[in-house]
């Protein structure tokens, strides 16, 4: 499985754009990189996933690379609900192949 | 739609101790997943399962911990005896490979405290 490395922590202001990258040298050709977010108290929450380019959905955009080694998390105009741990995960996801890392702890501040 | 349900919300037991934690998977997800998850971490997989068959349990600490998910549908996951550094919040997870993103769906875990 690729070793994913992610920022410990981010802070950020309401209204801003946020981007959390994820380093993955390693990642193999069926590997996909998925997004999860985590609030205090409750179990991880899928946010997004892709495989190569970009993928927009209504909460977050993913730039992949063409190399694919590295992966950006974009949330537009965050709020002070965004403030949560972000997991990248990289893996076969259709395998049901992926491991949680550290997250990345994001702090929204009015 | 009903989502993952967990029991017990909240345990404390003493060590050495048996528990087991309960989860009832979405229903018509194939796939269950029992995760650790310590302060400040990301939850650490402790068992997978496809089915009725656990397809990895490479993580699972098997001198003490054991899961069963005898019709394929809802799972046990059960310390005995309890020590500890196995205070943790556990999560259950689900997922079809039948949804695009196959996609995991947690339920709201169980907090566990050994004293």
């Amino acid at each position: 499985l690729a070793k994913t490395t992610q920022p410990i922590s981010m802070d950020s202001y309401e209204g801003q754009e946020v981007n959390i990258t994820c380093s993955h040298n390693n990642i193999a050709t069926n590997d996909y990189i998925t997004w999860y977010q985590q609030f205090p108290s409750q179990g991880p929450r899928f946010i997004i996933q892709g495989y190569k380019t970009k993928v927009t959905n209504e909460v977050a955009s993913l730039f992949i690379p063409a190399d694919r080694k590295s992966s950006t998390l974009s949330l537009p105009r965050v709020s002070l609900s965004d403030t949560a741990v972000y997991y990248c995960l990289v893996g076969d996801a259709h395998n049901n192949d992926m491991r949680f890392g550290a997250g990345t702890r994001l702090t929204v501040k009015p | 739609e009903a989502g993952v349900v967990q029991s017990p919300r909240y345990k404390i037991i003493e060590k050495k101790q048996p528990v087991a934690f309960w989860c009832n998977p979405i229903s018509g997800h194939n796939t269950l997943y029992w995760y650790r998850q310590n302060l400040g971490q990301g939850p650490e997989l402790l068992i997978r399962y496809e089915n009725e068959e656990a397809v990895d349990d490479s993580q699972l600490p098997k001198d003490r911990f054991s899961a069963e998910r005898l019709k394929g549908v809802d799972s046990t996951l059960k310390i005995q005896p309890a020590e500890l550094g196995d205070s943790a919040v556990y999560l259950c997870a689900s997922s079809s490979g039948e949804l695009k993103y196959n996609e995991q769906f947690f339920g709201p875990g169980t907090r566990l405290t050994v004293l």
